[in-house]
């Protein structure tokens, strides 16, 4: 089955700079590629996703990054401010059946 | 429109006790999914269903979970009988089919 590896596990930047968190997936016939936001006490968020056809899509100040060869893809927030802290989630599937990434733990100091 | 519902919120309960956790999906959505949060399994997927029926359960850890959809607008996992493995938060998701998850607040299960 799928298996997905996030890194790193946690991430702390100051506010303003950039963070990136990686995901690599095991199963190439995967074609969604969500991230979800995870806050204290609360459920998981979807903030962007990608599907295998696109190489890169962004959002304001949040892009992902796909590499069907190397099975990989990225998470990017630029100009991170306070209330970007909390735990990130990759994903990986066909649509329906996901799994997820460990997760990162994203600290921004102010 | 009103997100996914869940209850309880919060249950603790005695070890061989039963447990049922509620689910309403958003409305129109013909996809609903059971995960399961733990510190040492991150999310897991316990089963999910479409237009009301279980599509794949594989993820259901044994016979004493079970999950219902008698409807479009309710669902329910059971555990009979609960075990101290089993406390995590369990969520409940639902899609409209494009892949994207709307997520519930989540029930915390605390078995003693």
């Amino acid at each position: 089955g799928e298996n997905v590896e996030q890194h790193p596990s946690t991430l702390s930047v100051q506010e303003g700079d950039s963070a990136v968190i990686k995901c690599t997936y095991s199963d190439s016939a995967s074609n969604y590629f969500p991230w979800y936001k995870q806050e204290l006490g609360k459920g998981p968020q979807l903030i962007i996703d990608i599907r295998s056809n696109v190489g890169e899509k962004k959002d304001q100040r949040i892009a992902v990054t796909l590499n069907k060869t190397a099975k990989h893809f990225s998470l990017h927030i630029t100009e991170t401010q306070p209330e970007d802290s909390a735990v990130y989630f990759c994903a990986s599937g066909d649509g329906n059946k996901l799994v997820f990434g460990a997760g990162t733990i994203l600290r921004v100091k102010s | 429109d009103a997100g996914v519902i869940q209850s309880p919120r919060h249950e603790v309960t005695e070890m061989g006790q039963e447990v049922t956790l509620r689910c309403k999906p958003i409305s129109g959505h013909d996809y609903l999914f059971w995960y399961r949060q733990t510190m040492m399994r991150g999310l897991e997927l316990l089963i999910y269903f479409n237009n009301n029926v279980p599509i794949d359960d594989s993820g259901m850890p044994e016979d004493r979970f079970s999950a219902k959809m008698p409807n479009a607008s309710f669902s329910t996992l059971k555990i009979q009988p609960s075990e101290p493995r089993d406390s995590a938060v369990y969520f409940c998701a639902s899609s409209s089919g494009t892949g994207r998850l709307f997520f519930g607040e989540g029930s915390r299960l605390t078995v003693l």
